[in-house]
């Protein structure tokens, strides 16, 4: 059972412009809700998290929208720039940073921002 | 601080064959964990560790042995390798649970298992 489940699996999206992936889970106790950026040949790295207190969150050109009641949450990239193109996983935790089950992920949104 | 470290970096094992991937982290977490990625499969946890002495599974434990007898050091285990554990493994810390340090993650080990 996937509880995790993330959209599209893929995209292109060209410069400058919006890039949106999507994520839904199953599990209302998960209560930390991290996206992650992954380079080929490198390990993933957080890119900014949101706890469903809030209903948005805004670090430069990221932003995470939270909907709490659909249990679905969306990173948007403003302005995409070709040095985004990379891998983004969201991903979902019980109890705060890690927890004690660690990150349940997505399976990935391979993104390519077109010069 | 070196962060995550991990070796070695690229790994061929003939089916049966052990070996140990090793991690390492000086910023003193106290919560260390392994992940395996596969393609179209995101990240899956293997095990994790709260602490020097302590260990539990994680998603997919079967095949692995993990032990944590430093705080820096959380080395994995294979003990019979099978094609099916071809992947690539992260490592990652956090100074705890009970914070919002999120975990960070090693460069990763890739291993071919033939």
């Amino acid at each position: 059972q996937q509880q995790v489940k993330q959209s599209p699996q893929s995209l292109i999206v060209q410069k400058g412009g919006i890039s949106i992936i999507n994520c839904a889970y199953e599990n209302t106790a998960f209560d930390y809700f991290p996206w992650y950026q992954q380079f080929p040949g490198k390990g993933p790295a957080l890119l900014i998290a949101i706890r469903p207190d809030v209903s948005e969150k805004k670090e430069g050109r990221f932003t995470i929208s939270f909907n709490k009641s659909a249990k679905q949450f969306s990173l948007h990239i403003m302005d995409s720039q070709p040095g985004d193109s990379a891998t983004y996983f969201c991903a979902a935790s019980m109890g705060s940073g890690g927890g004690a089950d660690g990150l349940t992920f997505g399976k990935g949104t391979h993104l390519i921002i077109q010069p | 601080n070196a962060g995550v470290t991990q070796t070695p970096k690229f790994q061929v094992l003939k089916t049966g064959q052990s070996m140990t991937l090793q991690c390492a982290q000086d910023m003193n977490h106290e919560y260390m964990s392994w992940y395996r990625q596969d393609p179209g499969m995101g990240l899956r946890l293997i095990h994790y560790s709260v602490g020097a002495g302590i260990t539990d599974q994680g998603e997919v434990p079967n095949g692995y042995n993990v032990s944590r007898s430093t705080t820096e050091d959380f080395p994995l285990r294979l003990l019979s390798a099978a094609p099916s554990q071809t992947s690539v493994y992260f490592c990652a810390s956090s100074y705890s649970l009970w914070t919002e340090e999120t975990q960070y993650f090693g460069p990763g080990t890739r291993l071919l298992v033939l």
